[in-house]
């Protein structure tokens, strides 16, 4: 079976050092894993996916993510946090049924100023 | 521009009415998706269909129906079977099963 751990249920930063979201996911065959953010009360946006291309995965904003199959892995990252980055992040994998997706519980990214 | 419209943004319904709440997309997308937002949680899939007249049960149908008789529009109608229906609805479609997931902006639905 699929699923996915967001390791950190918020994480709280100062504006300008790094971000570090984890996510580890358990998956039966090789899976596609995306990244979505959503800030309050509105819809999701993604932010990266990976699906068995290159493993560093650039997406938008300046967030990147590795997928590290040795670790079952694919934490987000970003070099300098914004005040805009303030949002909750869900790491998601695709499920045995293709057309289903298996969601983290979310990471809310907290920025300080 | 392409997108996912989700309406109404806000609805308030009395304990046993049924509402509907609509979806509709013009990004040609064949799979479309109902998800439930409840504080705190991951997004929670009600339900979801490949093609035009066909749709299947998420984790969370009870207490829920859908249709999908035109391929932009994709209702979903909580009925008064559905115990506990305070939440954010999301309505999302994709372009095939790899690829990404295109949401709305999302209904939010309490009960007086």
């Amino acid at each position: 079976a699929q699923s996915v751990t967001q390791l950190d249920s918020h994480v709280s930063v100062s504006e300008g050092t790094p971000v570090l979201l984890r996510c580890n996911y358990s998956s039966s065959y090789s899976p596609s894993l995306f990244w979505y953010v959503q800030h309050p009360n509105k819809g999701l946006q993604l932010l990266l996916k990976y699906t068995s291309a290159a493993t560093l995965v650039k997406g938008i904003n300046g967030f990147e993510a590795e997928f590290k199959k040795s670790e079952t892995s694919f934490h987000l990252t970003k070099p300098s946090a914004h005040m805009s980055d303030a949002a909750e992040y869900f790491c998601v994998v695709s499920g045995a049924s293709n057309y289903q997706l298996i969601w983290g519980a979310g990471t809310k990214l907290i920025i300080k100023p | 521009d392409g997108g996912i419209t989700q309406s109404p943004k806000y609805l308030f319904r009395k304990e046993g009415q049924n509402v509907t709440l609509s979806c509709e997309q013009n990004l040609n997308h064949d799979a479309m998706y109902w998800y439930r937002q409840d504080p705190g949680q991951g997004l929670r899939l009600i339900y979801y269909s490949q093609i035009v007249n066909d749709f299947q049960k998420g984790d969370i149908a009870e207490g829920y129906s859908v249709s999908r008789e035109k391929k932009e529009s994709f209702p979903l109608t909580v009925t008064s079977a559905q115990k506990n229906p305070t939440a954010f609805y999301l309505c999302a479609s994709r372009v095939g099963y790899a690829g990404e997931l295109f949401f709305g902006e999302g209904s939010r639905l309490t009960v007086l």
